[in-house]
Parts: structure tokens; sequence; C-alpha cells
């Protein structure tokens, strides 16, 4: 089955500092691909759709400023959390979906990021 | 706006006896389709089955099959010979034809008892 990768696995990092998380399709190309925010024992809340090449689309009540999305190639989109402070700990989930019209609608996860800003 | 909804926040069930898990949604469109995840406690998201609104015959995948009831805007998961490695956070989730993005119930935490 399709793979995806998402590093880093967990970090902890300082208030104010920004923090990178990559999100990689392994064995296909993905011309979509979502971020995705999870707090205990809730459901997915998508955050925001990254589009290969095109700025990504945002969730209501998502800060575009403060959650810069980029999706350079059709293997890799790339989270990036600014300025962060402790109220945006949480698990991070990236998804990708495959181009191949087969599995169009098929959503392949990574395997999170935990963020713990200290 | 689609909603997806999982009635049963919690559930148990012994090794090897079957479980199901309900779901049900609500949407206008024709052309859709539903499936489910599992979230074990890596919290790795899984696909387990998908189904596509279009076809009859409900999917099934090993021990884990689903009976949708298109009508009724109903989609259950059933697991037969549970295992204790099927304990996990279950979702269930809908995606349009015309929609980009997955629409996920709020999820049923299944633990099989040894």
């Amino acid at each position: 089955g399709a793979v995806v990768s998402q590093h880093p696995s967990r970090v902890i990092c300082k208030s104010g500092t920004s923090v990178k998380i990559e999100c990689r399709s392994l064995d296909f190309q993905a011309t979509t691909m979502f971020w995705y925010r999870q707090f205990p024992k809730q459901s997915l809340m998508l955050m925001a759709t990254s589009n290969e090449g095109s700025k990504a689309t945002y969730e209501q009540g998502v800060e575009k400023d403060k959650f810069l999305i980029n999706h350079a190639s059709l293997t890799l989109s790339t989270l990036t959390v600014t300025s962060a402070h402790p109220e945006d700990s949480s698990f991070y989930i990236c998804s990708a979906r495959e181009q191949s019209t087969g599995s169009r609608e098929t959503q392949y996860f990574g395997p999170g990021t935990r963020l713990l800003v200290l | 706006a689609q909603t997806v909804t999982q009635s049963q926040p919690e559930m148990s069930v012994q090794e090897a006896e079957t479980v199901t898990l309900s779901c049900t949604y609500d949407t206008s469109e024709s052309n859709y389709y539903l499936f489910w995840y599992k979230q074990p406690p890596s919290r790795q998201m899984i696909l387990v089955i998908r189904q596509e609104a279009y076809k009859q015959q409900n999917a099934t995948e090993n021990r884990f099959s689903v009976n949708f009831q298109k009508a009724a805007k109903s989609f259950s998961l059933k697991i037969s010979d549970s295992q204790l490695g099927d304990t996990a956070m279950y979702f269930c989730a809908f995606h349009s034809g015309s929609a980009r993005q997955l629409t996920f119930g709020s999820g049923t935490q299944l633990t099989v008892l040894p």
C-alpha cells in the first residue's frame, strides 16, 4: 500500500521558536496533501489542504500566517508552525491523496508529529 | 454540508468474538465514498476498508466487512474473530465526489479483551 512518512515524529521547542514538519509520499505522487490537528481522544480536525504548486487552502479559524504550508513537489509538503506557543502543542498528522484516478479518493496518513511547546 | 455520526464512544469485545461499530452520515450527494480508519495506540491512521456508494455489494477485507445501507445512510463495520491487535480508535469517514477532503466521525474506542 501507499506509504506516507512524517518527520520529525516528536519535537519539543521553546515558546517563540518555529518548527517545521515534513510530510512525504514515498511510493506515489500526491497532488494534494492534507494537514490535520488532533487533540487527545478526539477526532481529526482538518487545518488546510495543500496543493502542489499553488497556495494552500486553510479551514476557517486556522491562521495562515501562523501555520505556513508549502507543497513544493508531488512528494513533499511542509507545515511550519511559526512563533510557537504552548497552546500550539498538539498532534499533527498529514495525509496524501494518490494522483492516479484508481484510488483518487483514498487518503493515506503519515504517522504524526507530536509537538510540545514549553 | 456532510456530517458523520458515530454514536458509540466506547465498545469492548472478547477476543475471537464479533463486534459491529455503527456509523451514519448525512449528504445530499449521490456520488461519494465511505471509509473506516483505525488509529491504534501508536496513533498511525490505518485504512481498514472503503466503499464506493455506487457499488451495491458490501466491501470485505479479511475479517473486516461493512453493512452499507444507502437508503438509511448507514455504514457499519463488522469485525469478526476479534484480535487483541484490533484494539484501537475507529473512525468512520466520508468523501463526496465534489469535496476535496474527508469528513470524520467522532470515533469509537474499541477494546478487545483477552
